[in-house]
């Protein structure tokens, strides 16, 4: 069964303070993608990473998939209340159709 | 709105009753998942569909629940004879291609919360 722990679960900082939410797992995955959910919606697509080492950038937030496509993290710079959210990562297998979502890191950006 | 769209957006059932969860695939899409979220935590796969087959069900209990996505209309996940553990939000997904040749990214509806009395 493949696992993925994200860290921390709960972050509460204030607005214009930067962060790092991690994802990891011991397993390999082929792709990693980020998702964003706010109370009462779906997930929403952040987005995907299928490269080791691949950095992908949207706007003030940063995306990094580990080297051995076990992990990754989501930086965010200059934190906005607008921010503030449900973050999920999930991991696609390299055999199965589903994702494997990890437990979420729950952000608060305080004005 | 061309996303995802499933329903109802609340479900209220009490004990032993069926319920019926409805999802349409965002336009052009064939491929659908399930997933269950409880509180405060992340999606748990239940089972993945294209029109009229079930391709992957590894998630789903072994009883009471079915789904089906036929050649018309949206797919369905039914739970039948519900109890208070089913309680949860329930959310669709769909995609263009299989995720597993071609990493197509799934995009979600806004999810089913069910609740059962």
């Amino acid at each position: 069964t493949q696992l993925l722990k994200q860290s921390p679960q709960f972050l509460s900082i204030q607005e214009g303070e930067n962060l790092t939410v991690y994802c990891n797992s011991s397993s390999v995955f082929s792709s990693l993608q980020w998702y964003r959910q706010e109370p009462g919606e779906g997930p929403v697509l952040l987005v995907t990473v299928v490269t080791g080492g691949e950095v992908k950038k949207l706007k003030r937030l940063t995306f990094q998939f580990g080297d051995a496509r076990k992990d990754s993290s989501l930086h965010i710079t200059a934190a906005q209340p607008g921010d503030t959210g449900l973050y999920l990562c999930a991991g696609g297998s390299p055999a199965g159709n589903m994702l494997t979502f990890g437990g979420g890191t729950r952000l608060m950006v305080k004005p | 709105n061309a996303g995802v769209m499933q329903n109802p957006r609340h479900l209220v059932r009490r004990r032993g009753q069926e319920a019926r969860l409805r999802c349409s695939p965002m336009k052009g899409h064939s491929h659908v998942y399930w997933y269950r979220q409880l509180p405060e935590e992340g999606l748990k796969f239940m089972v993945y569909l294209q029109k009229e087959n079930i391709i992957d069900e590894s998630g789903m209990p072994k009883e009471r629940f079915s789904a089906e996505f036929p050649k018309e209309g949206p797919s369905i996940l039914r739970i039948q004879q519900v109890v208070r553990g089913d309680s949860a939000a329930y959310f669709c997904a769909s995609s263009r291609g299989p995720r597993q040749y071609s990493n197509q990214p799934q995009h979600f509806g806004d999810g089913t919360r069910l609740s059962i009395l």
